[in-house]
């Protein structure tokens, strides 16, 4: 079965702070871990990761993706109280055939509180 | 661009009720997904699609049908709508598959409620 777990569950930290998301999974013939940010409404794309070890950054967020010990994390610096938000993990997976060809499955995302 | 059209945006059923669903995109993608989002959850994938015509389960396709009949759209059916099916429902689609270059763009939202 395809698994996708972020830890925490949820997390409080004052303005400034910085944070770091986890996101681990075990999935058939994995092509891309994803990060989506959600407000009130629909998620919203962060980064996308296919290689190991190469950073993707977008102003106080990055992310990096180990593909042998099955992770990823998130990063956010200085945070603010636009932060506050579910983080949403997802891994898309490949296969031509295969049981899983382009599923697309999501982990229970982290809420993030951030307080001024 | 109106990009993934989901409608309707709020419903209110009756328990035993049916209803559809309709996630409409306009982006020429091959892959649509729909997922449902408890509060405080993460997105649980109910079915998708890799091309017309074709649908697969996703985790919890238990209690929903699915549809593919054009590409652009992407059809979820409740045929005996149950409480438990009470929940915000978001379509996705993407092109290529993501890995590719593209991330799955989400419609708004499709919040359900079953009494």
């Amino acid at each position: 079965e395809d698994k996708v777990v972020q830890s925490p569950l949820s997390l409080v930290v004052h303005e400034g702070d910085t944070v770091t998301l986890n996101c681990s999974y075990e999935v058939t013939n994995f092509r891309s871990l994803l990060w989506y940010k959600q407000e009130k409404k629909a998620p919203t794309f962060l980064f996308m990761l296919t290689s190991s070890g190469i950073e993707k950054k977008s102003g106080r967020l990055s992310s990096i993706l180990d593909k042998k010990e099955l992770f990823s994390i998130l990063n956010i610096t200085a945070t603010q109280t636009g932060d506050s938000a579910i983080y949403l993990c997802a891994v898309g997976m490949s296969g031509a055939g295969g049981t899983s060809y382009g599923k697309l499955t999501f982990g229970q995302g982290t809420i993030l509180t951030v307080h001024p | 661009n109106a990009g993934v059209t989901q409608t309707p945006k709020f419903r209110v059923l009756k328990t035993g009720q049916s209803m559809t669903l309709l996630c409409a995109q306009d982006m020429n993608h091959e892959y649509m997904y729909w997922y449902r989002q408890d509060p405080g959850m993460g997105l649980r994938l109910i079915h998708y699609s890799v091309g017309e015509g074709t649908t697969a389960k996703g985790e919890v396709p238990d209690g929903y049908n699915v549809s593919r009949l054009k590409k652009q759209n992407f059809l979820l059916g409740l045929e005996s709508a149950a409480p438990s099916q009470t929940s915000v429902y978001f379509c996705a689609s993407s092109l290529p598959p993501p890995g590719k270059g593209t991330e799955a763009f989400f419609g708004q939202g499709t919040r359900l409620t079953v009494v």
